[in-house]
């Protein structure tokens, strides 16, 4: 069953400081994703990439955050200067548009200190 | 803005019996209903979806039904096994497309055997 890689699982780092989650999407797919889920919060929908470019984003992905696919496969998402606040397990997704549902990462766990 | 709302946190249930998971919705835009299951230390893995043409859908131990006037959906699993337990999110997408889902916070499913 194919799968949506995610790299590191757990990353730590200081206030601050710019940091880079990995995702490896599926190779057939066209669409990818970011959502991210705040400790006991519900999971929230942060952007969508489709053909090299932002399709929609949400209030939560402002100027810190952006999103590249620097080569055919990797899906990354970068955040320049992290807030304590952004501390949360991000999700990185990915979809055919001929099939309805996504296919998540398991996820990385970014704790800001 | 809760605009998919899972009220109840927790639900437990005896092994055979049928587990009915709900969910409401306010965005009347909303045409596509996704749930998800999650376990521990794993990205959401899609389940059963709805299109809001049709009001229940079926795959195999998994229905879900749509009630579009009462704005509610419901997944019923039966019968449930404990390797069901797990959080189910409930997910909603407008414009005939996934490109974003808005998830609900999610129901935890304990059954117990």
């Amino acid at each position: 069953e194919p799968e949506v890689t995610q790299t590191p699982s757990h990353q730590v780092t200081q206030m601050g400081q710019e940091v880079i989650l990995r995702c490896v999407p599926i190779s057939n797919h066209l669409y990818f994703y970011w959502y991210r889920q705040i400790l006991g919060q519900k999971v929230e929908f942060l952007v969508s990439f489709y053909n090299n470019e932002i399709s929609e984003k949400s209030e939560i992905f402002d100027d810190q955050f952006s999103v590249e696919r620097p080569d055919g496969s990797n899906f990354t998402l970068k955040i320049r200067s992290t807030k304590l606040e952004d501390s949360a397990m991000y999700f990185c997704a990915s979809s055919d548009p001929g099939r309805y549902g996504y296919t998540f990462g398991s996820g990385t766990r970014l704790t800001v200190v | 803005d809760q605009q998919v709302k899972q009220n109840s946190p927790s639900l437990s249930v005896q092994e055979g019996r049928i587990s009915i998971l709900n969910c409401d919705y306010t965005n009347s835009m909303f045409d596509y209903f996704l749930w998800y299951k999650k376990y521990p230390a794993e990205g959401p893995t899609f389940l059963i979806s709805i299109s809001s043409i049709k009001d229940k859908n079926e795959d195999g131990r998994f229905t879900v039904f749509l009630n579009k006037s009462a704005k509610h959906l419901s997944l019923h699993i039966v019968p449930s096994q404990p390797g069901d337990s797990a959080v189910y999110f409930c997910a909603a997408a407008s414009g005939g497309s996934n490109y974003k889902l808005t998830f609900g916070k999610g129901t935890l499913l304990t059954v117990n055997p």
